[in-house]
């Protein structure tokens, strides 16, 4: 168990629709990171927050967004999906802003399907 | 822009036997590097990564790696393989603010 939970563990929804993914990360940790893992794709990187503050973006689509609130958990929220957009997706937290070689720890994952 | 390469996508070894994964990295400054196993169904958890210092690193469940730079290099090894190592192994590298790049994954199956 790394200590970063997510909800929920599995996600069936309709193409158009919108979802929200939860991440809370390890107690004491101020980054999250977001991934998405596909068997065309593999795992991207998709965006970073650290401490509320967007830190890093890699390929996120301009139809998904994420926050993290003051408590520290983040949410990514997924709208007008397409068959497309079904894949694993994965929360990872580490302790600082990145630095490089931050350590990060990774959530079981909520699986998307789109029907 | 940096990249990961897993030449092998699956590997198939008998139990008891020696193993080890390729993973070959683009990078252009110090890289900081990273093997995760990903079993059915779970999460990524780390098995070790590399900052700096010693070449040769040890992680959980008796692996090792050792990061060459004249080869851009960061293989996987373990000397005797386990039923339960079979799972997924995906290399990484870290860049600038801690954002992950994977190579594709190496597919482990073990045989009895």
């Amino acid at each position: 168990d790394s200590g970063v939970t997510q909800t929920p563990k599995h996600l069936i929804t309709a193409t158009g629709q919108r979802v929200t993914l939860r991440c809370s990360p390890r107690s004491g940790d101020l980054s999250v990171y977001w991934y998405q893992q596909s068997l065309d794709q593999g795992l991207q990187f998709l965006i970073q927050y650290y401490n509320g503050e967007e830190r890093a973006k890699g390929n996120i689509l301009e139809r998904f967004s994420a926050q993290q609130f003051p408590d520290l958990h983040s949410e990514l929220n997924l709208s007008s999906l397409e068959l497309g957009d079904s894949a694993l997706y994965f929360c990872a937290s580490s302790t600082s802003g990145g630095a490089g070689g931050d350590t990060q720890y990774f959530g079981p994952g909520t699986r998307l399907t789109v029907l | 822009a940096q990249s990961v390469t897993q030449p092998d996508i699956h590997i198939t070894v008998s139990e008891g036997a020696s193993l080890e994964l390729r993973c070959n990295y683009s990078y252009g400054a110090t890289p900081y590097l990273f093997w995760y196993v990903q079993s059915p169904g779970q999460g990524l958890q780390l098995l070790l990564k590399y900052f700096s210092g010693d070449t040769l690193v040890q992680g959980i469940k008796g692996f090792e790696a050792e990061f060459k730079r004249s080869q851009s290099s960061f293989n996987l090894r373990k000397p005797s393989v386990h039923w339960s190592d079979a799972a997924e192994y995906f290399c990484a590298v870290s860049t600038s603010y801690g954002k992950l790049t994977f190579g594709q994954g190496t597919i482990l199956t073990v045989h009895p």
